[in-house]
């Protein structure tokens, strides 16, 4: 199916090990993001890629970092995973109509920090 | 700092009932989005509205966005088991191409 495809859908670390999570999207949107879900918390921002070339920090940054390929890829890398990163991620990207930003998501990894 | 605020937080009710979720703010949006998240997925977008005042139907949904542009309603009607979910709300700004997220209502209908 054509959308937002994301590798993998689960995961275990330990504490200081590193990861790199994978987003692909065939719908030639220019801009993409990674959220991570918590309860109770809603979709908090980790980072975005507004275009092909350019990164910026999101609400929640520390302790990741993201790769923008090329258009359809968009990676997220946690260099040493901590137990408060356990959550659900999830990659989403969008056209980026004039006046509105709607996101098309893929399915969410689900990373536990042991 | 929670610049959408969504309630109730969780609702649950009997399937054929009405019922309504809100989305406030203090601040202004060019746009805001409605988005239905099932267990294990993504959320989906089930609605954008651009305009204060404007009213858009799914069916059973009717999605509100308040005249001033800094809330929004969703109305279920007769609302059946396929209605559980968690909704999302989310608003846009022409200033930059984040999205800000309301925590979410978790609404379960019981057969």
């Amino acid at each position: 199916n054509a959308g937002v495809t994301q590798t993998p859908k689960f995961q275990v670390l330990k504490t200081g090990q590193s990861m790199t999570l994978q987003c692909a999207q065939d719908m030639n949107h220019n801009s993409m993001y990674w959220y991570r879900q918590d309860p109770g918390m809603g979709l908090r921002l980790i980072y975005y890629s507004a275009s092909e070339g350019t990164t910026d920090k999101g609400e929640v940054p520390n302790g990741y970092n993201v790769s923008r390929l090329n258009k359809r890829e968009f990676s997220l890398r946690l260099e040493s995973a901590a137990p408060s990163q356990t959550s659900v991620y999830f990659c989403a990207s969008s056209f980026r109509t004039v006046g509105t930003t709607e996101a098309f998501f893929g399915q969410g990894t689900r990373l536990t920090v042991v | 700092t929670q610049l959408l605020e969504q309630s109730p937080q969780f609702l649950s009710i009997q399937e054929g009932e009405n019922l309504t979720v809100y989305c406030n703010s203090s601040s202004v949006f060019s746009s805001l989005q409605w988005y239905r998240q099932e267990p294990g997925e993504g959320p989906v977008l089930l609605v954008t509205v651009v305009t204060g005042g404007e009213v858009k139907k799914l069916k059973r949904l009717t999605f509100q966005f308040g005249d001033a542009r800094k809330d929004s309603s969703l109305h279920i009607t007769a609302a059946q088991p396929g209605d559980t979910g968690l909704y999302l709300c989310a608003g846009g700004r022409d200033s930059n191409y984040q999205l800000i997220w309301g925590a979410g209502t978790k609404l379960i209908i019981k057969p």
